[in-house]
């Protein structure tokens, strides 16, 4: 079935260091892909999304790009700050017979260190 | 904000209990989902209605249940509790079909 991969945490980096979580999706199909964020104690934020092959989501000075021929859907950050420390999860949206879920990876712990 | 609402914020209650959790969607999302996350599980699909008509269901117990309601709103009942329902579950809407779901604030319960 379709599922999510991604990095297992947790990362800890220093404030203005580069970010990168991995995530690579197994799927039927070209699913939209998304990327969830949730800050200790809160529910879950759409972060960014992308709907098709090589469309790069982003937001906050994140990214991602859609790659079909790797699988992937890589978040990256230039330059992290303490205020993004919270756990970052992958998700892929599965489309069947009129119904929609998302499939969620098992979600990235980070911590930003100043 | 995403304009999704939940009640209650947290649920204390004992095994064999029942309890029902509260959702509201974004003014004009038809869909509603529900998921739980666990630290064992993660985050897991429950269930999905659209428009009050039950559209998916996925790993959720039989000791659950749900409805959507004519103004959209939904309710998720769980019966006969146990200490592994200990989660926090979240509702989500959107518009319909592949658009972003937008999830609420959650719903902690604990089960002693």
């Amino acid at each position: 079935g379709d599922s999510v991969t991604q990095m297992e945490g947790p990362v800890t980096l220093s404030e203005e260091a580069f970010l990168t979580i991995n995530c690579t999706y197994t799927a039927t199909g070209y699913p939209s892909l998304f990327w969830y964020v949730q800050y200790p104690g809160e529910g879950l934020q759409l972060l960014l999304k992308a709907t098709k092959a090589d469309d790069k989501g982003s937001n906050k000075g994140f990214e991602a790009t859609y790659r079909k021929e790797t699988t992937s859907f890589h978040l990256e950050k230039g330059s992290v700050q303490v205020s993004d420390s919270a756990v970052y999860f992958c998700a892929l949206i599965v489309s069947q017979g009129g119904s929609e879920k998302l499939v969620f990876g098992k979600g990235t712990k980070l911590t930003v260190n100043p | 904000d995403s304009g999704v609402t939940q009640t209650p914020k947290h649920l204390i209650t004992a095994t064999g209990q029942r309890v029902t959790l509260r959702c509201s969607p974004r003014s004009g999302d038809l869909s509603v989902y529900w998921y739980q996350q666990s630290l064992d599980q993660g985050l897991q699909f429950l269930i999905q209605y659209y428009n009050g008509e039950e559209r998916a269901k996925g790993n959720i117990l039989e000791r659950f249940s749900a409805q959507q309601f004519p103004d959209l709103h939904s309710e998720l009942n769980l019966s006969s509790l146990e200490l592994g329902d200990s989660a926090l579950y979240f509702c989500a809407s959107s518009v319909s079909g592949q658009e972003t779901q937008y999830f609420g604030p959650g719903t902690r319960l604990l089960v002693l």
